[in-house]
């Protein structure tokens, strides 16, 4: 069985560092890819990053490149998304995915809230 | 960049059929899925590579992508079929993980 399972809910101060993770298994982690989907409070689904496990390349919206860091490590086939400084705005759920062309599989999300 | 531009709301009849539209340049030539979200949950999957449906959709959900238009049509809608729909497409030869819609909203009345 495909599962992706996402760390827990997080919340953090603007300007903390955070990091969340998405654990595969049930299918080649190296053959697929791995991303993340940000869907704010009301509002619809935009693409954070990917990430190819097998040689570690992303790709980034424009709206996020910069600001967030995708990764991967196929020894634990595991999957990260990382914020060096968050800010409010930041506050959202995030899932983790599993795609080829379309999105295979879901994580359960991980809701990070930020706030002073 | 490229983008995506979804009805926000569409409201049908039980038994009735709907269609939700995606636009986008040329949408035609690229390859669409389109999502299923309910309240509180995780996206679904009902329609992907425009037309095609995962093991467990109903054939009443089906889709069509053409010129600057892709549609997912629900036949004989039900009660149950209320929720966000989100289309979504991706180019390999892009430097983006791909583009979304802004989704819609479908209301059974």
């Amino acid at each position: 069985e495909v599962q992706l399972v996402q760390s827990g809910a997080q919340v953090k101060k603007p300007g903390d560092s955070l990091t969340i993770s998405c654990k595969a298994s049930g299918f080649t982690f190296t053959t697929y890819v791995i991303g993340w989907v940000r869907q704010m409070p009301g509002k619809g689904l935009e693409w954070v990053g990917i990430v190819y496990p097998a040689d570690s390349r992303t790709k980034y919206s424009p709206s996020f490149r910069g600001r967030v860091t995708v990764s991967a490590d196929k020894s634990i086939t595991t999957a990260y998304l990382q914020w060096s400084s968050l800010k409010a705005s930041d506050t959202a759920m995030y899932y983790c995915v599993r795609r080829s062309g379309y999105i295979h599989s879901w994580g359960q999300g991980t809701l990070v809230t930020v706030s002073s | 960049s490229y983008a995506l531009t979804q009805p926000p709301s569409v409201s049908v009849a039980p038994g009735q059929t709907a269609r939700i539209t995606c636009g986008g340049n040329n949408i035609g030539s690229k390859s669409v899925s389109w999502y299923q979200q309910k309240p509180g949950q995780v996206p679904v999957v009902v329609v992907h590579d425009d037309r095609d449906r995962p093991s467990g959709i109903p054939e009443r959900f089906s889709g069509s992508n053409s010129g600057n238009t892709a549609t997912l049509t629900i036949s004989r809608v039900e009660v149950g079929d209320e929720a966000d729909y989100h289309c979504q497409v991706w180019d390999s030869s892009d430097d983006h993980p791909g583009v979304f819609g802004g989704g819609t909203k479908l209301t059974v009345l």
